[in-house]
């Protein structure tokens, strides 16, 4: 079943804005990470964030935790077109080591 | 590069076909995934190897075979498929199986099966 859910599905913004994405998840987390994947191509890591912690940053990146609403959120900013992807959410439940994916944001930069 | 290879990268097969995808790590990794990605659903885990050792089997159907002769290398073998089982197939490697760590990508391939 599908523990992260992406939202929104597609969002499409002009470079130089801010772009955000939010993840939604159901049980109990050890940590979630977000991914990244261009098309047709393999997914790229971007950051973890741990269930403890409620904030961390990684270049023009900022991921935020809310364990209360079981939700994450991802902030690009001062966008590029090279971000234009798709942006993975995937959790890590306490008791199981897998990775549970969500279907991603599709992220279009307009020039 | 994210140190995880796979070939072939593209791949058309008929359903009495039996082919093989293969996955290599250069990393240093112990466990291995393989994942299906088909469009607008979440990835999906098929397989597991942890220190060679097959840890997860998600309920994948048997004309799928995995194999994995050494902890660098990981192959799956593919027969009798079905069109529904046209997809990405990713292969990923961590530093161990536990999911606290990050994942590293290959490229996948892309099966079309007709």
């Amino acid at each position: 079943s599908q523990q992260g859910e992406e939202d929104p599905q597609a969002l499409s913004i002009q470079e130089g804005e801010n772009a955000t994405m939010n993840c939604s998840y159901k049980t109990s987390i050890n940590n979630l990470q977000w991914y990244r994947q261009n098309s047709g191509r393999g997914l790229v890591h971007l950051i973890l964030i741990r269930s403890n912690e409620r904030e961390k940053h990684s270049g023009r990146l900022r991921v935020t935790l809310d364990t209360s609403k079981k939700s994450s959120s991802l902030l690009i900013t001062a966008s590029r077109a090279a971000d234009t992807a798709s942006y993975f959410c995937a959790t890590v439940k306490d008791s199981n080591y897998q990775l549970i994916w969500g279907a991603g944001t599709k992220l279009i930069i307009k020039p | 590069e994210t140190g995880v290879t796979q070939t072939p990268r593209h791949l058309v097969m008929g359903m009495t076909n039996k082919k093989s995808l293969k996955c290599e790590q250069h990393l240093g990794h112990n466990a291995m995934y393989w994942y299906k990605q088909s469009a607008k659903k979440p990835l999906e885990l098929m397989f597991v190897y942890n220190f060679k050792e097959q840890t997860e089997n998600n309920s994948v159907p048997s004309r799928f075979s995995p194999e994995c002769p050494n902890s660098s290398h990981l192959f799956l073998h593919l027969h009798t498929l079905q069109p529904e089982d046209s997809a990405l197939y990713l292969c990923a490697s961590s530093q161990g199986g536990a999911g606290e760590e990050t994942q590293y990508f290959g490229p996948g391939t892309r099966l079309l099966v007709l």
